[in-house]
Formats: structure tokens, C-alpha cells, sequence
């Protein structure tokens, strides 16, 4: 059973402070991995995706992978208010067939 | 904007009666699939679809089906609908499948189905 474990919050950070998400997966052999953001009733919109070990930036985002731990991360710097939703990992193992973490929520509070 | 679009958007079904969702991949994506996602949850993987053929399951039952046509637009059935069931229906959509790894993963907006 390949498993994605995320702590399922709430995460709660002040304006302006950063938030780390964190994710750990069990399947060594998984390939990338994925950040998506969700807000309430709406569907997950892709942050960003890391392949290799060490960090990659995106604005204000950025992932963190560490396949000997299993473990991938997102940072969120300066975090806003429109930032509070849940975040989910998701990691393919092949295919571009994902499994899903059930997700953390943040909120960031003015 | 992902291009990726799904419909309808919201439908209320009756327990035991059948369903059809559908989804039109991204322009230049090959590779469809179908999550479920209850309420608190993550998505769970259904199956996926590339180059017309189902290409990978999760652990859903056979009423759960699929096609894929040559444009790639793709559609997901249930059969017998039970009332858990009821979730948030999405589609994603990228390139490659089977040994690829595709670079992105772009999910619709999704179909809200209620079985009552």
C-alpha cells in the first residue's frame, strides 16, 4: 500500500510569517512530486513539482525533496491571508498516476 | 485557467440509477484520469486512460468505468450508484502514460455528484 502522510492541521500563521507544509510518502521508487493548493468547494490548482533532491523556488513557494527521508516540504514565504486553504501533496509513482495526502490546512491570520 | 474542463458541474442522483461525467484534456495532453474526492479527504486515483486504453486502476469496483476517444476527451461511468458515492469527481489531465513521466498534472473543476 503506497501511502502519502500529511499532518491534516490547521496550521495556523500570522501575515507576512512563513509556512512550512510537510509530507512523507512510503513508495522509494515514487518519481515526483506535487504540490497542489484547494480552496474550499473548489478543485486542487497545481503550485509546483520537484523531480530532484534539494530545493526548488517559485515565488514565494519552495519545495524542499529528500528522497533518502522520504520527505518533501513546502515552504510559503510572506504568507497572506488568501494563502489559507488546504494544501495538498501528492506524489507519482508512474504514469503520472498520483497518490493523494489528505491534505493540510493553513490559515493565515491577518 | 488549466484547460482542462469537466461537466456538469454539480448533478443529484438517485441510488441505483447510472452516471456520466466528461472531461476534455488540455490541448496537447494524451493522458485522462479520474479521481474521487469525499469531503476532508484527498483525491483517490480511479483509473487512467492514455492513447484510448485504460492504463492503470485504483481500488475502485468494475461499475466504475471508462472511455477514452481519439481526441482525447475522456468519460467516467458509474453504474448502481450508492450514496457514498457522493463526492467531488476530477479529472486530470498531462502528457505521456505508461512508462513516462509527464512534467505537469492539471486538474478541471471538477463535478460535484450527490446520490440520494
Amino acid at each position: 500500500q503506497k501511502e502519502v502522510e500529511q499532518n491534516s492541521g490547521p496550521l495556523s500563521v500570522p501575515e507576512g510569517a512563513i509556512a512550512s507544509l510537510n509530507c512523507t510518502y512510503s513508495d522509494r521508487g515514487s518519481q515526483s512530486f506535487f504540490w497542489y493548493r484547494q480552496y474550499s468547494g473548489k478543485s486542487p490548482e497545481l503550485i509546483m513539482f520537484i523531480y530532484s533532491n534539494g530545493d526548488k523556488e517559485d515565488g514565494r513557494f519552495t519545495a524542499q525533496l529528500n528522497k533518502a527521508s522520504q520527505y518533501v516540504s513546502l515552504l510559503i514565504r510572506d504568507s497572506q491571508p488568501s494563502d489559507s486553504a488546504t494544501y495538498l501533496c501528492a506524489v507519482n509513482n508512474a504514469g503520472n498516476m498520483l497518490t493523494f495526502g489528505g491534505g493540510t490546512r493553513l490559515m493565515v491570520k491577518p | 485557467e488549466t484547460g482542462v474542463t469537466q461537466s456538469p458541474t454539480h448533478l443529484i442522483k438517485t441510488r441505483g440509477q447510472q452516471v456520466t461525467l466528461r472531461c476534455s484534456s488540455q490541448s496537447g495532453h494524451n493522458t485522462v484520469s479520474w479521481y474521487q474526492q469525499a469531503l476532508g479527504q484527498g483525491p483517490q486515483f480511479i483509473f487512467q486512460y492514455y492513447r484510448e486504453e485504460e492504463n492503470g486502476r485504483g481500488n475502485f469496483p468494475p461499475r466504475f468505468s471508462g472511455l477514452q476517444f481519439p481526441n482525447y476527451s475522456s468519460e467516467l461511468n458509474v453504474n448502481a450508484l450508492e450514496l457514498d458515492d457522493s463526492a467531488l469527481y476530477l479529472c486530470a489531465s498531462s502528457r505521456g502514460g505508461g512508462t513516462e513521466t509527464g512534467n505537469t498534472i492539471y486538474f478541471g473543476e471538477g463535478s460535484w455528484l450527490t446520490v440520494v
